[in-house]
């Protein structure tokens, strides 16, 4: 099936630096779509991106849709310490299932020690 | 508005037991959908209702049943609870349209041991 390669797996951050994060796919995705997961919490949707190239900001969060339309990337700048929690990046595959979402494995950020 | 909302929040059952796990939402979406989340797994689809009166296999259907009762509701059943079906289940809702608000929302999660 379908596989969203998310990465890194985990980071650490420390409080005012930047974090990157990645998610690539062997299909074409006409979605790409950014959550956060608290512990103990449902995903919540961060930020929807629809076309290639797509620059799009929530906060300190900004989120781009490459344009190969095969990947996407998730900046967070100047971290703080709610920012902790696994993120996950969602795509649409262009014309797929009932527009079905494929779902990354998460990228868990935590605070350095 | 209460967005997706989920019961129980947390379960306990013996293998071989029972038991359905609710999920309603007031956002007037058409479709639902159920995810299974293991560690190190990312979530996974189960079951899906595109809209009020049908329903899809996901990718890991094997050991659910589901019902869409209404379109506020969509129930995911565990006939026969077996150790492998631990895990935190998601229930999620999306509105037919175009944008961020008509994407997928997520309920709070049911979290199922079973012994």
């Amino acid at each position: 099936g379908q596989q969203l390669n998310q990465s890194p797996q985990s980071m650490f951050i420390q409080e005012g630096e930047d974090v990157s994060m990645n998610c690539t796919s062997s299909s074409i995705f006409n979605t790409w779509l950014w959550y956060k997961q608290d512990p103990g919490e449902g995903p919540v949707l961060l930020i929807a991106l629809y076309k290639a190239g797509e620059l799009t900001s929530n906060g300190r969060l900004t989120a781009q849709f490459g344009i190969t339309r095969k990947d996407s990337f998730l900046n967070i700048s100047a971290s703080i310490p709610s920012d902790v929690g696994i993120y996950f990046c969602a795509g649409r595959v262009y014309g797929g299932s009932q527009g079905n979402l494929i779902f990354g494995k998460g990228t868990k950020l935590s605070v350095k020690p | 508005n209460a967005g997706v909302t989920q019961t129980p929040k947390f379960q306990v059952l013996k293998t071989g037991q029972s038991m359905t796990l609710q999920c309603a939402q007031d956002m007037n979406h058409n479709s639902m959908y159920w995810y299974r989340q293991d560690p190190g797994m990312g979530l996974r689809l189960i079951y899906y209702s595109a809209s009020e009166g049908t329903t899809d296999k996901g990718e890991v259907p094997n050991g659910y049943n589901v019902s869409r009762l209404n379109k506020r509701e969509f129930s995911l059943r565990l006939e026969s609870a077996a150790p492998s079906q631990t895990s935190v289940y998601f229930c999620a809702s999306r509105g037919t349209g175009y944008g961020i608000n008509y994407e997928q929302y997520f309920g709070p999660g049911t979290r199922l041991t079973v012994t």
